[in-house]
């Protein structure tokens, strides 16, 4: 079945730091999403990429659809404290699937004063 | 209103209870969804609701059963419970469940956390 990966497990940085967590699909995505989950938190929507090749950007937040449309980035620049959490991407699974999203693994941020 | 509410925030059970979960949205979402997310890994799909129908069941054991009285609700009633389902049990709504060329976004609500002994 459809795989989501994602990299790294975890990310820490000092405040002021860029990051970026990598995201790979083993097929083809009509879309993909990304949350981030605070700690204690629920998931909180982000951003959708639809387009081969789309970039978004969100204040410090930069999200990169690949042109095969089987890969995605987020990147943030100059972390603060308030970046802390845990970062997901979420694409659609195939087939019969529908309503289905398949989940990376997340990447745990920690940010330090 | 653009939220999902669930209740109670926490509960702890034991083996032999039953319990219910409730969660709630109000924005007229026509798909709704049940996560069960352990410390540390992403959330895991449950059922899912399409029109009040379940659509999706990813071979949950039967001591989970879920409920969709209505648009706006979702239930999940707990029986004979073991402490590996101790977890953070998350419910979601979209707007429409269908169509992988238009997906929609997962509005979460903020979850239940279960125990049990």
């Amino acid at each position: 079945g459809q795989q989501v990966m994602q990299i790294p497990q975890y990310q820490h940085v000092q405040e002021g730091e860029d990051f970026t967590t990598y995201c790979n699909s083993s097929t083809t995505l009509s879309n993909i999403q990304w949350y981030k989950q605070r700690p204690g938190g629920h998931p909180v929507f982000l951003i959708q990429l639809v387009k081969s090749g789309e970039v978004k950007k969100q204040k410090r937040l930069t999200f990169q659809f690949g042109e095969a449309k089987k890969n995605s980035s987020l990147h943030i620049t100059a972390t603060q404290t308030t970046d802390v959490g845990t970062y997901f991407c979420a694409g659609p699974a195939g087939g019969t699937s529908y309503g289905k999203l398949t989940f990376g693994q997340g990447t745990i941020l920690t940010v330090h004063p | 209103d653009t939220e999902v509410t669930q209740t109670p925030k926490h509960l702890v059970m034991g083996m032999t209870n039953k319990k219910s979960l409730k969660c709630e949205q109000h924005m007229g979402h026509r798909a709704m969804y049940w996560y069960k997310q352990k410390a540390k890994k992403p959330p895991e799909l449950m059922f899912v609701y399409s029109y009040e129908k379940l659509s999706i069941n990813e071979s949950v054991p039967s001591r989970f059963s879920p409920e969709c009285p209505n648009s706006s609700l979702l239930n999940l009633h707990l029986h004979a419970l073991q402490p590996e389902d101790s977890a953070l049990y998350l419910c979601a709504s979209s707007q429409d469940r269908v169509r992988q060329e238009s997906y929609n976004e997962q509005f979460f609500g903020p979850g239940t956390r279960l125990t049990v002994l």
